[in-house]
């Protein structure tokens, strides 16, 4: 167990649907990291957060949001879905309020599948 | 951050040590040289990072060239749970509330035989 918490593990939705992915970050961790991936693309970094506050962008597209929340965990939602949407959905947290340096904690994912 | 170069991929026998190579020339002085692995369809994992000097943990030997432009990451005795793809990524050093993503590239496939 990593201590990022990442729900659900899998998810089955159909085409033009909205889900939410959800990801707690390990315990004194203020950032957080969504990365997608898919099998063809690798690990596509989509966008980070700091203490509530959107800090870095990557290729997310505009059907995608996210946030994050006073108690830190973060949502990611993904909308009017398409077929090329599935894939894993990571979440990562770093830098500890000690700024251990080591870079990010991963959750196991979330495997998002579109029919 | 700077880009790296690592083989396609790999193989070791179990119990023999592996050795990863990276090629980072164009590294700059304050960016650190992190290996990540992601087994499977599992959540990358950190492996090990360093500026200059060898380092060594747990998991791993980090040996970075005195020039900075490659290292080699040290695997003593690999095992089949070994198996996975291995990231060497070079970065600037995290910090609270900063911006720098980490970036990953294609990886290493490294294959662990019997």
């Amino acid at each position: 167990d990593s201590g990022v918490t990442q729900t659900p593990k899998h998810l089955i939705t159909a085409t033009g649907q909205r889900v939410t992915l959800r990801c707690s970050p390990r315990s004194g961790d203020l950032s957080v990291y969504w990365y997608q991936q898919s099998l063809d693309q690798g690990l596509q970094f989509l966008i980070q957060y700091y203490n509530g506050e959107e800090r870095a962008k990557g290729n997310i597209l505009e059907r995608f949001s996210a946030q994050q929340f006073p108690d830190l965990h973060s949502e990611l939602n993904l909308s009017s879905l398409e077929l090329g949407d599935s894939a894993l959905y990571f979440c990562a947290s770093s830098v500890s309020v000690q700024d251990s340096n080591y870079g990010y904690t991963f959750g196991s994912g979330t495997r998002l599948t579109v029919v | 951050d700077a880009k790296t170069t690592q083989p396609p991929s790999m193989d070791c026998a179990e119990g023999r040590a592996a050795n990863l190579p990276c090629n980072h020339s164009t590294i700059s002085g304050n960016e650190y040289v992190y290996w990540y692995r992601q087994i499977h369809s599992q959540g990358p994992q950190y492996i090990i990072h360093g500026l200059k000097n060898n380092e060594t943990n747990e998991m791993a030997s980090l040996i970075i060239t005195e020039d900075r432009k490659s290292s080699t990451l040290i695997l003593p005795h690999a095992t089949l749970r070994d198996t996975a793809v291995y990231y060497c990524i070079v970065r600037v050093a995290f910090a609270q509330g900063g911006s720098e993503k980490l970036v990953f590239g294609k990886g290493m496939k490294l294959t662990v035989n019997p």
